[in-house]
């Protein structure tokens, strides 16, 4: 198994532009999750997602959307960068209901010039 | 509202020092308290839950329900447990699969 994978590991953008974050994973987990990762502030949730469609907002959703077609897939939009966004995206998965153990990617580092 | 708090976002230690890393939540339920660490240049994984009592690399957290904390200790610091972790707090939250709150992280070094 791979685990959870993302891509890009580097990113820069320019001020205005958009991008997507991917994320697979191949455990068959029901729950995703997208996580960003700044000094001081933890881990703050993005968006997460319960099953292949349905999603919803987690802590800090502005700028960012997500779709979950798939039970494997979960990627993140940029829909216009700024540089608040930039930071350091975890994805993250985790079995179903009630397990709270969660299997992270290693990331991807975005700089929003 | 449901928090994770740790104090400190820094910790220095030499090795063989005892080292414990404090968390404290905030929850009226029953929670399952977690620590994930993240060594340099790999994934953030987990740690050890409170649920299996267990003693993983030498580290162990005892819930204190009276306190709400969750501390994280070592007797004896090694250099390869230095590394960035969190403290994490899972709850119902009112949806069938619950939450995961996660702490500001506390950075820890071990000094030779």
């Amino acid at each position: 198994n791979a685990g959870v994978t993302q891509t890009p590991k580097f990113q820069v953008l320019k001020t205005g532009q958009s991008m997507t974050l991917q994320c697979a994973q191949d455990m068959n987990h029901e729950y995703m999750s997208w996580y960003r990762q700044d000094p001081g502030m933890g881990l703050r949730l993005i968006h997460y997602s319960v099953g292949a469609g349905i999603t919803d907002q987690g802590e800090v959703p502005n700028g960012y959307n997500v779709s979950r077609s798939t039970t494997e897939d979960f990627p993140l939009r940029l829909l216009s960068a700024a540089p608040s966004q930039t930071s350091v995206y975890f994805c993250a998965s985790r079995l179903r209901q009630g397990h709270y153990e969660q299997y992270f990617g290693p990331g991807t580092r975005l700089t929003v010039t | 509202a449901q928090r994770v708090t740790q104090p400190e976002k820094l910790l220095s230690v030499f090795k063989g020092a005892p080292v414990e890393l404090k968390c404290n939540y905030s929850y009226s339920g029953s929670p399952e308290l977690f620590w994930y660490v993240q060594y340099s240049r790999q994934r953030l994984q987990l740690l050890l839950r409170h649920i299996s009592r267990e003693s993983i690399k030498g580290f162990t957290a005892d819930l204190n329900k009276g306190e709400t904390s969750f501390h994280l200790k070592k007797p004896f610091a090694q250099e390869e447990d230095s590394a960035m972790y969190y403290c994490a707090l899972g709850y119902a939250g009112g949806t069938s699969y619950g939450k995961l709150t996660f702490g500001q992280g506390t950075i820890l070094t071990v000094h030779p």
